[in-house]
């Protein structure tokens, strides 16, 4: 099966501080990645939709600059948490597809971001 | 975001019981209609998954029902199992929009040995 890797797995930080997660599909070239974030025992939530090459679609109330996303690669997706606050702490989540998919997501082992 | 629902929040069953998880959407634009499984500090994994061509899809002791016209789908859990302890998520998405899926809430299951 595909592979998603997400790196780091855990961060702390202190507030004020950007902090970069990586999302990189190891076997397969992801066209569309997706961000996610997760608050405990609680759903998705869907972050922005990530296109190599172009700019990030972000949902609606999501901060664009506050979470800035770069897919430069078709293997590299990189979310960026810029002056983070303690209410930023969360787990978030990457996922991929890759042409010609059915529509199943393959999704990263997520980061937990903790801002102190 | 709130388009799909999903009950129960939690579920307990037995070993070897039944579980029983259900949805509903919204758009009937959607196209396909999947079940993740996530364990505790993991990122979630698909389970099964069902277009809205047919009304039913069953992967060994996992079966999704699907009610086109009611816009409802079902995941049934056969003989469930200690192991089958996590939380599931109904999901949807659409073809033409890459697939960007939109979960329910979520449901933790534990199945009691």
């Amino acid at each position: 099966g595909a592979v998603v890797s997400q790196h780091p797995s855990w961060v702390i930080c202190k507030s004020g501080t950007s902090v970069k997660i990586e999302c990189r599909s190891l076997d397969f070239q992801a066209t569309t990645m997706f961000w996610y974030r997760q608050f405990p025992k609680q759903s998705l939530m869907l972050m922005a939709t990530s296109n190599e090459g172009s700019k990030a679609t972000y949902e609606q109330g999501v901060e664009k600059d506050k979470f800035l996303i770069n897919h430069a690669s078709l293997t590299l997706s990189t979310l960026t948490v810029t002056s983070a606050h303690p209410e930023d702490s969360s787990f978030y989540i990457c996922s991929a597809n890759y042409r010609g998919n059915t529509g199943e997501l393959f999704f990263g082992e997520g980061s937990r971001l903790t801002v102190l | 975001q709130q388009q799909v629902k999903q009950s129960p929040q939690s579920l307990i069953v037995q070993k070897g019981g039944i579980s029983i998880i259900n949805c509903a959407y919204e758009n009937t634009a959607f196209d396909y209609f999947p079940w993740y499984q996530q364990f505790p500090g993991k990122g979630p994994a698909l389970l099964i998954a069902i277009r809205p061509d047919v009304s039913e899809k069953k992967e060994g002791r996992f079966t999704i029902s699907f009610n086109k016209s009611a816009k409802q789908f079902s995941l049934h859990i056969m003989d469930s199992q200690p192991g089958d302890s996590a939380t599931y998520f109904c999901a949807a998405s659409k073809e033409t929009g890459g697939f960007k899926t939109i979960f329910g809430a979520g449901t933790r299951l534990f199945v009691k040995a």
